[in-house]
């Protein structure tokens, strides 16, 4: 099935520093979220988009949904050890069907 | 919040033998689930579409009667692995979508390892 547009691929960041990525589609997407795998776990849903434009928050993190409604961003603030882990961006569109992205790989240094 | 639950988290089995992996939503009902299977490093990659009541929708190049699934209530789902060869090996993932928002709930994944 489609695929969505994540970059980077991966990250290798120095632990306190600010982190960004983004999910991009050729299609229009109804609904953006965000998910974080840690190694032998399934995703665990980080954030939730449903409106163009919107900008949510949950601690450290926030995620946008495009004003085009074709891609997303994510933003984790003062990185720390425990952010480590796959990050996958995930969109469904007006036709209901879902799509996962690439994923972005995060070390973090400390 | 939604939670599923998958079981089990490994299982090892025999080349030629069949496994089943069972996912269940614990507090809400899902008409609709989904199984992946993931390699290491990479994306999740959707294998089929489980109805509640119905036959499942398997993407493409996807054998269905290698992967067979049943979902014969709103909260149970089951993906069976037959006559499973090394190359079924892998990280296989289920979902279920809410029907409060149409979000989607991961189960921890199950590690199949075929011998």
């Amino acid at each position: 099935g489609q695929q969505l547009n994540q970059s980077p691929q991966s990250m290798f960041i120095q632990e306190g520093e600010d982190v960004s990525m983004n999910c991009t589609s050729s299609s229009i997407f109804n609904t953006w979220l965000w998910y974080k795998q840690e190694p032998g776990e399934g995703p665990v849903l980080l954030i939730a988009l449903y409106k163009a434009g919107e900008l949510t928050s949950n601690g450290r993190l926030t995620a946008q949904f495009g004003i085009t409604r074709k891609d997303s961003f994510l933003n984790i603030s003062a990185s720390i050890p425990s952010d480590v882990g796959i990050y996958f961006c995930a969109g469904r569109n007006t036709g209901n069907q879902f799509y996962f992205g690439t994923g972005t790989s995060l070390t973090v240094i400390p | 919040g939604a939670v599923v639950s998958q079981h089990p988290s490994r299982v090892i089995c025999k080349s030629g033998t069949s496994v089943k992996i069972e996912c269940r939503s614990l507090d809400f009902q899902a008409t609709t689930m989904f199984w992946y299977r993931q390699f290491p490093k990479q994306s999740l990659m959707l294998m089929a579409t489980s109805n509640e009541g119905s036959k499942a929708t398997y993407e493409q190049g996807v054998e269905k009667d290698k992967f067979l699934i049943n979902h014969a209530s709103l909260t149970l789902s089951t993906l069976t692995v037959t006559s499973a060869h090394p190359e079924d090996s892998s990280f296989y993932i289920c979902s279920a979508v809410h029907p409060s928002n149409y979000g989607y709930t991961f189960g921890s994944g199950t590690r199949l390892t075929v011998v």
